[in-house]
């Protein structure tokens, strides 16, 4: 079964740096790994979507990697901002016999900038 | 710009109390996702469709919950009786993704949050 893990659960920063989200996770046999955004009492918003066969994807401020084989991914923001505050998740579309499974997600991480 | 859409946003019950939330996916989006996300936790699978079939409901307890999706539209999920342990917000997603073409991302929407008293 897989299984997604996000490293830190929480993160608080003064505006303007630069900072890492991590995420890995179980099982390589993966469509696609994606970045989510969660404002607080909201739905997911799609930040960057990364297929298997790709090892980065960039939009705007925001950098994801992907490393397959060693079931790691990580989301780069660069000069963060107040309005960057919220939930970073990461999830997985995982192969299986009949096509793809749901996506899994990790538990997130709680994001925090300070003005 | 085509959303999901959800109803009721909200939603305060009793337990032993049945209710059902709706979802309207984007047009044309062949898979619907049902996610149940606890507070502070990530979203967990509970059902997926493909068109009006069920592809894995593996992790949908069936003593309580039901999904349908009749016509491969629009679709309801229904839990009776509500426990407390249901308290979380519900979301819904669509996908126009078919066999191994996943380029695309699933569209959340809005969800709904239950509270169970």
């Amino acid at each position: 079964k897989q299984e997604v893990t996000q490293i830190p659960a929480a993160l608080s920063v003064p505006e303007g740096e630069n900072l890492v989200l991590n995420c890995s996770f179980t099982d390589s046999a993966i469509y696609n790994l994606q970045w989510f955004r969660q404002d607080p009492g909201k739905g997911l918003t799609s930040l960057l979507l990364i297929q298997s066969s790709q090892r980065e994807q960039t939009s705007g401020r925001l950098n994801a990697s992907l490393d397959k084989s060693s079931g790691r991914s990580t989301l780069y923001i660069a000069a963060s901002q107040p309005g960057d505050s919220a939930t970073y998740l990461c999830a997985v579309l995982t192969y299986s016999g009949g096509g793809a499974d749901g996506l899994t997600f990790g538990k997130g991480t709680h994001l925090i900038i300070q003005p | 710009e085509a959303e999901v859409a959800q109803s009721p946003r909200y939603k305060i019950t009793e337990k032993s109390q049945a209710v059902a939330f709706w979802c309207d996916p984007i047009s044309g989006h062949a898979t619907l996702y049902w996610y149940r996300q606890i507070l502070g936790q990530g979203p967990e699978l509970l059902v997926q469709f493909q068109d009006e079939s069920v592809v894995d409901d593996s992790q949908l307890p069936k003593d309580r919950f039901s999904a349908e999706r009749l016509k491969g539209v629009d679709s309801t999920l229904k839990i009776q009786p509500a426990e407390l342990g249901d308290s979380a917000m519900y979301l819904c997603a669509s996908s126009s993704a078919h066999g191994a073409n996943y380029r695309e991302t699933a569209d959340f929407g809005p969800g709904t949050r239950l509270l169970v008293l």
